[in-house]
Protein backbone atom coordinates (compact mmCIF):
# COMPACT_ATOMS: atom_id res chain seq x y z
CA UNK A 1 0.00 0.00 0.00
CA UNK A 2 1.47 3.63 -0.73
CA UNK A 3 2.57 5.22 2.54
CA UNK A 4 0.80 8.54 0.85
CA UNK A 5 -2.16 8.82 -0.93
CA UNK A 6 -4.16 11.52 -3.23
CA UNK A 7 -7.69 11.38 -3.65
CA UNK A 8 -8.92 12.23 -6.36
CA UNK A 9 -5.95 11.43 -9.02
CA UNK A 10 -7.92 13.72 -11.40
CA UNK A 11 -10.29 16.11 -11.45
CA UNK A 12 -11.93 18.65 -14.33
CA UNK A 13 -13.70 21.06 -12.92
CA UNK A 14 -15.39 24.56 -13.92
CA UNK A 15 -14.53 28.02 -12.76
CA UNK A 16 -15.97 29.48 -9.94
CA UNK A 17 -16.78 26.10 -8.01
CA UNK A 18 -14.95 24.75 -4.96
CA UNK A 19 -12.78 21.54 -4.71
CA UNK A 20 -11.45 19.81 -2.59
CA UNK A 21 -8.33 17.33 -2.73
CA UNK A 22 -7.67 15.04 -0.13
CA UNK A 23 -4.17 13.45 1.29
CA UNK A 24 -3.59 10.87 3.48
CA UNK A 25 -0.45 9.18 4.81
CA UNK A 26 0.56 6.12 7.35
CA UNK A 27 3.79 7.16 7.46
CA UNK A 28 3.50 8.74 10.80
CA UNK A 29 5.18 12.11 9.95
CA UNK A 30 3.89 14.95 11.73
CA UNK A 31 4.91 17.57 8.54
CA UNK A 32 2.72 17.59 5.71
CA UNK A 33 2.80 20.07 2.85
CA UNK A 34 0.91 21.08 -0.62
CA UNK A 35 2.74 21.89 -4.28
CA UNK A 36 1.81 22.83 -6.86
CA UNK A 37 3.43 21.86 -10.22
CA UNK A 38 3.24 23.51 -13.87
CA UNK A 39 4.32 22.29 -17.32
CA UNK A 40 8.21 22.54 -17.19
CA UNK A 41 8.42 24.33 -13.42
CA UNK A 42 9.74 22.90 -10.06
CA UNK A 43 7.66 22.75 -7.43
CA UNK A 44 6.37 25.41 -5.50
CA UNK A 45 4.61 25.58 -2.10
CA UNK A 46 1.15 26.11 -1.02
CA UNK A 47 0.52 25.54 2.19
CA UNK A 48 2.74 23.35 5.40
CA UNK A 49 1.85 22.04 8.70
CA UNK A 50 4.14 20.74 11.16
CA UNK A 51 1.57 19.57 13.16
CA UNK A 52 -2.40 19.03 13.82
CA UNK A 53 -2.62 22.96 14.94
CA UNK A 54 0.02 24.57 12.78
CA UNK A 55 -1.11 25.84 9.70
CA UNK A 56 1.74 28.34 7.83
CA UNK A 57 1.21 29.70 4.11
CA UNK A 58 3.59 28.58 1.55
CA UNK A 59 4.75 30.54 -1.62
CA UNK A 60 1.44 30.70 -3.54
CA UNK A 61 -1.14 30.66 -0.97
CA UNK A 62 -3.57 32.98 -2.15
CA UNK A 63 -6.93 31.52 -3.16
CA UNK A 64 -6.38 28.21 -1.67
CA UNK A 65 -6.84 27.19 2.02
CA UNK A 66 -6.05 24.03 3.96
CA UNK A 67 -7.27 21.62 6.55
CA UNK A 68 -4.79 19.63 9.20
CA UNK A 69 -7.98 17.02 10.09
CA UNK A 70 -5.46 14.07 11.74
CA UNK A 71 -2.07 13.54 12.09
CA UNK A 72 -2.75 11.40 8.95
CA UNK A 73 -5.01 13.61 6.84
CA UNK A 74 -4.04 17.27 5.12
CA UNK A 75 -6.79 19.02 2.85
CA UNK A 76 -5.95 21.21 0.16
CA UNK A 77 -9.19 23.79 -1.13
CA UNK A 78 -9.28 25.64 -4.07
CA UNK A 79 -12.49 27.96 -2.82
CA UNK A 80 -13.37 29.62 -6.12
CA UNK A 81 -11.30 28.20 -8.83
CA UNK A 82 -9.57 29.73 -11.75
CA UNK A 83 -8.29 28.02 -15.04
CA UNK A 84 -4.50 29.43 -14.14
CA UNK A 85 -5.16 26.92 -10.93
CA UNK A 86 -4.74 24.08 -13.55
CA UNK A 87 -1.84 22.13 -12.40
CA UNK A 88 -0.35 19.17 -10.87
CA UNK A 89 -0.68 18.68 -7.12
CA UNK A 90 1.80 17.53 -4.80
CA UNK A 91 1.19 16.72 -1.04
CA UNK A 92 4.10 15.40 0.49
CA UNK A 93 5.25 14.50 4.02
CA UNK A 94 8.16 15.21 5.64
CA UNK A 95 10.84 14.08 8.30
CA UNK A 96 14.14 15.86 9.92
CA UNK A 97 16.77 13.57 10.38
CA UNK A 98 20.79 12.87 9.24
CA UNK A 99 19.49 13.05 5.50
CA UNK A 100 18.03 16.60 6.55
CA UNK A 101 14.25 17.47 5.64
CA UNK A 102 13.05 14.46 3.22
CA UNK A 103 9.91 14.40 1.74
CA UNK A 104 7.83 11.72 0.13
CA UNK A 105 5.28 12.75 -2.17
CA UNK A 106 1.92 11.18 -2.96
CA UNK A 107 0.98 10.09 -6.60
CA UNK A 108 -0.08 13.28 -7.70
CA UNK A 109 -3.65 15.00 -8.78
CA UNK A 110 -4.21 16.49 -12.06
CA UNK A 111 -6.43 19.29 -11.97
CA UNK A 112 -8.05 21.24 -14.97
CA UNK A 113 -9.94 24.04 -14.48
CA UNK A 114 -12.21 25.12 -17.21
CA UNK B 1 14.47 35.33 -0.15
CA UNK B 2 15.66 32.43 -2.06
CA UNK B 3 16.38 31.47 -5.34
CA UNK B 4 18.22 28.06 -7.29
CA UNK B 5 19.37 27.83 -10.52
CA UNK B 6 20.24 24.70 -12.36
CA UNK B 7 20.30 24.16 -16.43
CA UNK B 8 16.58 23.43 -18.02
CA UNK B 9 17.97 20.29 -20.03
CA UNK B 10 20.70 18.45 -20.57
CA UNK B 11 21.55 15.42 -22.88
CA UNK B 12 23.95 12.38 -22.69
CA UNK B 13 24.43 8.93 -24.00
CA UNK B 14 23.84 5.48 -22.16
CA UNK B 15 27.05 4.79 -20.14
CA UNK B 16 28.31 8.26 -19.96
CA UNK B 17 28.74 10.08 -17.10
CA UNK B 18 26.67 13.60 -16.52
CA UNK B 19 27.25 16.61 -13.99
CA UNK B 20 23.36 18.57 -13.34
CA UNK B 21 24.65 22.04 -11.47
CA UNK B 22 22.89 23.83 -8.58
CA UNK B 23 23.74 27.30 -7.67
CA UNK B 24 21.46 28.86 -4.81
CA UNK B 25 21.33 32.07 -3.40
CA UNK B 26 19.39 32.00 0.56
CA UNK B 27 19.55 33.68 3.86
CA UNK B 28 20.05 31.02 6.00
CA UNK B 29 21.18 27.37 5.01
CA UNK B 30 20.63 23.94 6.26
CA UNK B 31 21.84 21.67 3.48
CA UNK B 32 21.10 20.58 -0.52
CA UNK B 33 18.85 17.86 -1.56
CA UNK B 34 18.70 16.17 -4.78
CA UNK B 35 15.16 14.89 -5.94
CA UNK B 36 14.17 12.64 -9.45
CA UNK B 37 10.83 12.81 -11.12
CA UNK B 38 10.07 10.60 -14.10
CA UNK B 39 7.60 11.72 -16.77
CA UNK B 40 4.00 11.28 -14.48
CA UNK B 41 5.39 10.34 -12.00
CA UNK B 42 6.14 11.87 -8.04
CA UNK B 43 9.08 13.41 -7.16
CA UNK B 44 11.65 10.81 -5.34
CA UNK B 45 13.92 11.63 -2.88
CA UNK B 46 17.77 10.77 -4.04
CA UNK B 47 20.69 12.15 -1.64
CA UNK B 48 21.41 15.40 0.70
CA UNK B 49 24.57 17.24 1.65
CA UNK B 50 24.95 18.99 4.38
CA UNK B 51 28.49 19.33 4.93
CA UNK B 52 30.77 20.26 1.69
CA UNK B 53 32.44 16.85 0.26
CA UNK B 54 31.05 14.21 -1.38
CA UNK B 55 27.98 11.67 -1.01
CA UNK B 56 27.89 8.91 -3.03
CA UNK B 57 24.86 6.42 -3.32
CA UNK B 58 25.63 3.83 -6.20
CA UNK B 59 25.97 5.50 -9.75
CA UNK B 60 24.85 8.70 -8.28
CA UNK B 61 26.94 11.67 -6.21
CA UNK B 62 26.09 14.62 -4.99
CA UNK B 63 28.60 17.09 -4.19
CA UNK B 64 28.53 20.79 -1.71
CA UNK B 65 30.39 23.13 -1.49
CA UNK B 66 29.05 26.07 0.86
CA UNK B 67 31.62 28.77 0.17
CA UNK B 68 30.50 28.86 -3.46
CA UNK B 69 26.73 28.31 -2.48
CA UNK B 70 27.52 24.98 -5.52
CA UNK B 71 26.28 21.55 -5.59
CA UNK B 72 25.85 18.99 -8.33
CA UNK B 73 24.52 15.71 -8.66
CA UNK B 74 26.91 13.28 -10.68
CA UNK B 75 24.86 10.55 -12.63
CA UNK B 76 27.56 7.41 -13.55
CA UNK B 77 27.11 4.65 -15.93
CA UNK B 78 23.98 6.47 -17.16
CA UNK B 79 21.39 4.10 -17.90
CA UNK B 80 17.66 4.70 -20.39
CA UNK B 81 15.63 4.77 -16.93
CA UNK B 82 17.76 7.84 -15.92
CA UNK B 83 15.96 9.66 -18.10
CA UNK B 84 13.84 12.03 -15.96
CA UNK B 85 13.60 15.34 -14.21
CA UNK B 86 16.25 16.30 -11.80
CA UNK B 87 15.45 19.16 -8.41
CA UNK B 88 17.82 20.13 -6.17
CA UNK B 89 16.31 21.68 -2.94
CA UNK B 90 17.86 23.83 -0.07
CA UNK B 91 16.75 22.81 3.21
CA UNK B 92 15.74 26.24 5.59
CA UNK B 93 13.31 24.93 7.61
CA UNK B 94 10.88 23.73 4.63
CA UNK B 95 12.28 23.28 1.32
CA UNK B 96 12.76 25.29 -1.67
CA UNK B 97 13.03 23.65 -5.04
CA UNK B 98 14.74 24.79 -8.14
CA UNK B 99 12.98 24.72 -11.60
CA UNK B 100 14.70 21.16 -12.66
CA UNK B 101 17.16 19.87 -15.40
CA UNK B 102 15.26 17.12 -17.40
CA UNK B 103 17.86 14.71 -18.06
CA UNK B 104 17.51 12.63 -21.68
CA UNK B 105 19.62 9.31 -22.03
CA UNK B 106 19.94 8.35 -25.32
CA UNK B 107 21.07 5.34 -26.68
Amino acid sequence: DADVTQTPRNRITKTGKRIMLECSQTKGHDRMYWYRQDPGLGLRLIYYSFDVKDINKGEISDGYSVSRQAQAKFSLSLESAIPNQTALYFCATGTSDTKGETQYFGPGTRLLVL
Amino acid sequence: GQSLEQPSEVTAVEGAIVQINCTYQTSGFYGLSWYQQHDGGAPTFLSYNALDGLEETGRFSSFLSRSDSYGYLLLQELQMKDSASYFCAVRRGMLTFGGGTRLMVKP
